[in-house]
Formats: C-alpha cells, structure tokens, sequence
C-alpha cells in the first residue's frame, strides 16, 4: 500500500522557469490538498480539492494552479517560478466522505527557486 | 480566522521522563485536532485524531486531550525515549470546511 506518493523527491530551478509537482495517492481519498512548510512558518494550505474535477484556493494560492482530472491525481503547478516559492511541499489525503479520517501525507518536494 | 500555537517551539529531556507538549487555537467551532510527528527531512505521520466531541484518546505511550471551550489540546507521553526525537505537530480542522490549520510545532529531543 503506497499511499500518498509524491514526485520528485528534490528540484532546483531558475526564477521564471515552471514545473509541476506530482501527488498520487492510491486510497481512493476523495480529499486531496497541497501545503507548504517554510521554518517557523507550519505547514500553510495552497489549494485543495474535495473530489475530481473540484478544486479550491487555500491560504496561500498565488502563483500556484492545481487541477483534479481524476480522484488519485492532483498536481501542482508553479507557472513562473519565484525564490520566494523555496520551500518544501507537502500533498495530504483523506476520507471526506466519513468525516473524521486522519489525513494521510507524502514525504514531501524540496523545491529550491534561484 | 482560526490561529494554532504550540508551546514549547522546542524541548529537551532525559529518556525516561514523562512529557507534556501544549496547542492552543482560537476558535472553538473546531471538528476535530489531529496530532502528527515529523521526522527530518521526512513527512508527516499521524498518531492521533480527537473528534470535537470526545476529551482524549490514547494509543500506547500517548495520550491527547482537548478542551474545546479553553481552545487547548495536549499530547503526553510517558516514558520517553530517544526515538521520541521528533517535531511535533497538531493541526484542527474547522467546521466550516474540510480544511486543516497548523500550528508550527514543537522540536522534542529526547537525551539518551
């Protein structure tokens, strides 16, 4: 059981330059969401998604896009690079649809913007 | 807006010491108060979930509890070791939404 896997591991790119970071998870969690985690900071909500084709903005959304094409996708997509986009990102799972379920989380993206 | 604090941002022991790490949050219309350890450089896992509705749940050497009208939780744990090394996370969830708030976590080093 993989549960929440997220792809690549680390990445280092060049102010302007874009990429996307890839979460899967197999659990069939309809509740999918991205974070990132600056020291000092917590984890703070990107954007989120309560099933496939849904998805919304969190607390910090600008400059991010996201899209739910399928329940155990959910990308995230930096489109013009910025270093103020250093930091790690995590991608969380859960069962909406029972409420009280755990979120499961991904070993996380080590991006660092230059 | 809900805020989430914990106190100590890091603390350290001897193995073998019971151990207290605080959350607080100010809004009390809360779901439900997740805990979740993180290792470095690594995610973050889940040790427990308390719902709105119940005071404390335990499993093992940990023990969380929730005052919803304080806007206070607490994560215990007995007899701590050194693989208790670790930051540590609480985060609520409101009920407005399906959305979690963080707080920045407390560092535990625990001294063999």
């Amino acid at each position: 059981n993989a549960g929440v896997t997220q792809t690549p591991k680390f990445q280092v790119l060049k102010t302007g330059q874009s990429m996307t970071l890839q979460c899967a998870q197999d659990m069939n969690h309809e509740y999918m969401s991205w974070y990132r985690q600056d020291p000092g900071m917590g984890l703070r909500l990107i954007h989120y998604s309560v099933g496939a084709g849904i998805t919304d903005q969190g607390e910090v959304p600008n400059g991010y896009n996201v899209s739910r094409s399928t329940t155990e996708d959910f990308p995230l997509r930096l489109l013009s690079a910025a270093p103020s986009q250093t930091s790690v990102y995590f991608c969380a799972s859960s069962d909406r649809g029972l409420g009280n379920q755990p979120q499961h989380f991904g070993d996380g993206t080590r991006l660092s913007i230059l | 807006k809900q805020e989430v604090t914990q106190i100590p941002a890091a603390l350290s022991v001897p193995e073998g010491e019971n151990l207290v790490l605080n959350c607080s949050f100010t809004d009390s219309a809360i779901y439900n108060l997740q805990w979740f350890r993180q290792d470095p450089g690594k995610g973050l896992t889940s040790l427990l979930l308390i719902q709105s509705s119940q005071r404390e749940q335990t499993s093992g050497r940990l023990n969380a509890s929730l005052d919803k009208s304080s806007g206070r939780s607490t994560l215990y744990i007995a007899a701590s070791q050194p693989g208790d090394s670790a930051t540590y996370l609480c985060a609520v969830r409101d009920n407005y939404g399906q959305n979690f708030v963080f707080g920045p976590g407390t560092r535990l080093s625990v001294l063999p």
